[in-house]
């Protein structure tokens, strides 16, 4: 199975701070890789499909890059309503396993 | 557009059986699949497997296989998960996931989550 190691697994800021957050794969998983915002009560939310693509109806101050097998989502400009708990999710081998997710929360 | 609609929370003590359902609307059902994934409480998401909407083809998690049965009615463009054999620690939040076949496999809409309390 593909391992997803995630960090940090929480991180506090303020808004209109950049933050990053990280996923390395245990193996190569090309560009399936996904980003998700979830909040308490709520459904998942895609963000990032395919490695870098914005998904429609997503704000542009969500970026992601790949460097290997590091996976990072920038968030610009953090915005009331970022806060929230993300997770990066591999889709290339089943099991699709998600990373352990990280908690972005209010200074 | 996608929506899906999930089947309300459901109380079960151990051993007993869960049927959970999912009801699509806004697409050709049969043009992708379906994933669940299942929140513990204070825990991540977890992975539960998929089903393609189009021929039931299954994919199961190590885990789960032989417990849970993910299956689909395409007459009433609707999924279904059963979880048999409940313990404890099957009480969570359980998701599906339109999963698209045409784009890597992305999980691109989700259900609202349909809380399982299991409890003697």
């Amino acid at each position: 199975d593909i391992q997803m190691t995630q960090s940090p697994s929480s991180l506090s800021a303020s808004v209109g701070d950049t933050v990053s957050i990280t996923c390395r794969a245990s193996e190569d998983s090309s560009n399936y890789i996904n980003w998700y915002q979830h909040k308490p009560g709520k459904a998942p939310n895609l963000l990032i499909y395919g490695a870098f693509s914005l998904q429609s109806g997503v704000p542009s101050r969500f970026s992601a890059r790949r460097s290997g097998t590091d996976f990072t989502l920038t968030i610009s400009s953090l915005q009331p309503e970022d806060f929230a708990t993300y997770y990066c999710q591999q889709t290339y081998s089943s099991p699709f396993t998600f990373g352990q997710g990280t908690r972005v929360e209010i200074k | 557009q996608v929506h899906l609609v999930q089947s309300g929370p459901e109380v079960k003590k151990p051993g007993a059986s869960v049927k959970v359902s999912c009801k699509a609307s806004g697409y050709t059902f049969t043009s992708d699949g379906f994933s669940w994934v299942r929140q513990a409480p204070g825990q991540g998401l977890e992975y539960m497997g998929w089903i393609s909407a189009h021929n039931g083809k299954t994919n199961y998690a190590e885990k789960f296989e032989g417990r849970v049965t993910m299956s689909t009615d395409t007459s009433t463009d609707t999924a279904y998960m059963e979880v048999r054999a409940l313990r404890s620690d099957d009480t969570a939040i359980y998701f599906c996931a339109r999963i698209n076949f045409r784009n890597r496999f992305t999980f691109d809409y989700w259900g609202q989550g349909t809380l399982v309390t299991v409890s003697s």
